[in-house]
């Protein structure tokens, strides 16, 4: 079955870009929307944007300004990455499946990362 | 944004009884060609990532357990867990999916046993 996983530096200093990549495996990316959501500690899930494998995009207002997400179809992943960040962008990152008109059906198990100097 | 917003923020209930958790929307969630309420439920235990048990406000992921359901059209929704078990304890979380630009979620509801 569909499998997702994250990767990326767990430790990034404030003012600099958070990078992350996601891995699809067990299935093709294509034909799917392909989200971010973050959830800081205790704290409720947070939609950062999602991406067509088109390279079509939709993200948070909130956010808007500070990230970029991009897809590789031929290594079957997706990335994020967020600029700028500050201590209130500690959180758990998950990537997750967005079929079209559908509910985030498959959830990668996250990461942590922790903004600090 | 539709913001979505879950009531009670926690209920302990004891084992075997119900569980019932409010969820209303900001505007309507209803898709009016189809009918559909874009409307979906998570949980959320310690550690792990949401898992997706209710989608079109009523309809059951595969393998999720019959005690839990949905109901609710327009602006809200219930999720019902008919018989308390162990493992059910976990955060459970609301979503919208009708506004795509903007995917939001409830704030998250804490469901402990008593």
């Amino acid at each position: 079955q569909v499998q997702l996983q994250e990767s990326g530096p767990g430790l990034v200093k404030p003012s600099e870009t958070l990078s992350l990549t996601c891995t699809v495996s067990g299935g093709s990316i294509s034909s799917y929307y392909w989200s971010w959501i973050r959830q800081p500690a205790g704290k409720g899930l947070e939609w950062i944007g999602r991406i067509y494998t088109s390279g079509s995009t939709n993200y948070n207002p909130s956010l808007k300004s500070r990230v970029t997400m991009s897809v590789d179809t031929s290594k079957n992943q997706f990335s994020l990455k967020l600029s700028s960040v500050t201590a209130a962008d500690t959180a758990v990152y998950y990537c997750a499946r967005f079929p079209p008109g559908d509910a985030f059906d498959i959830w990668g198990q996250g990461t942590m990362v922790t903004v600090s100097s | 944004d539709i913001v979505m917003t879950q009531s009670p923020d926690s209920l302990a209930v004891s084992l075997g009884e119900r569980a019932t958790i409010n969820c209303k929307s900001s505007q309507s969630v209803l898709y009016s060609s189809n009918n559909k309420n874009y409307l979906a439920w998570y949980q959320q235990k310690p550690g792990q990532p949401p898992k997706l048990l209710i989608y079109w406000a009523s309809t059951r992921e595969s393998g999720v357990p019959d005690r839990f359901s949905g109901s609710g059209s327009g602006t809200d929704f219930t999720l019902t867990i008919s018989s308390l078990q162990a493992e059910d304890v976990a955060v459970y979380y609301c979503q919208q999916y009708y506004s795509t630009l903007a995917l939001t979620f409830g704030g998250g509801t804490k469901v402990e046993i008593k």
